[in-house]
């Protein structure tokens, strides 16, 4: 059982389009995390949310907890997004109070 | 700041084989993780420390020893390499409070077990 989902699991699209990513969680949270991690590269923290919708750029999120569900977004795609993009959260049922569980990520290459 | 710095970034072991990995963070994070990476599956925690001499186990602790002697280190030993242990391990620090909770990640190691 996976407390994270995403979907989809790989994206191929061309220079230009918007894209969406989805995420859909089981455990109560009091965050959630978009993480990016290039090829052969680290984990960067996108977005951080607790409510609403945040954008950075050309980078926007959305969270409706009531359906415990996320979106990111990203307009006018371009190759260097290409990357994983990783749906995280932060539990609030956990003893340790930071336990974080994280999607298998979803894999978008942009074609120029 | 350097951020949370991870060595070595790649490593061969043989089978049976003791290593650790080492990990540090110069941004006073109560908080430190280790994780590891396998293809097909999301992030999965080992290990975790809540502040200097505390730590506690993760979802996958099996193998792996942690210690937290100050806040800055948080080193991982792998104490009888097994292939099963091939992986990508990321060490994340961050602050404990709610309002402080986003996590950084360091660069990886990546570790192959023959």
């Amino acid at each position: 059982k996976n407390e994270v989902e995403q979907s989809p699991q790989n994206l191929t699209a061309q220079e230009g389009e918007f894209i969406t990513i989805n995420c859909s969680y089981s455990v109560g949270i009091s965050a959630l995390h978009w993480l990016q991690q290039h090829p052969g590269g680290g984990i960067v923290s996108l977005f951080m949310l607790s409510s609403g919708k945040k954008k950075h750029g050309r980078l926007i999120a959305t969270i409706n907890i009531q359906e415990k569900h996320s979106s990111l977004h990203i307009t006018a795609s371009h190759p260097r997004d290409s990357a994983v993009y990783i749906c995280a959260v932060r539990s609030v049922n956990s003893n340790t109070g930071n336990q974080f569980y994280f999607g298998t990520g979803t894999s978008l290459t942009v074609i120029p | 700041n350097a951020g949370v710095t991870q060595t070595p970034k790649f490593q061969v072991l043989k089978t049976g084989q003791s290593m650790t990995l080492q990990c540090a963070q110069d941004m006073n994070h109560e908080y430190m993780s280790w994780y590891r990476q396998d293809p097909g599956m999301g992030l999965r925690l080992i290990h975790y420390s809540v502040g200097a001499g505390i730590t506690d186990q993760g979802e996958v602790p099996n193998g792996y020893n942690v210690s937290r002697s100050t806040t800055e280190d948080f080193p991982l030993r792998l104490l009888s390499a097994a292939p099963s242990q091939t992986s990508v391990y990321f060490c994340a620090s961050s602050y404990m409070g709610h309002s402080y909770n986003e996590q950084f990640f360091g660069p990886g190691t990546r570790l192959t077990v023959l």
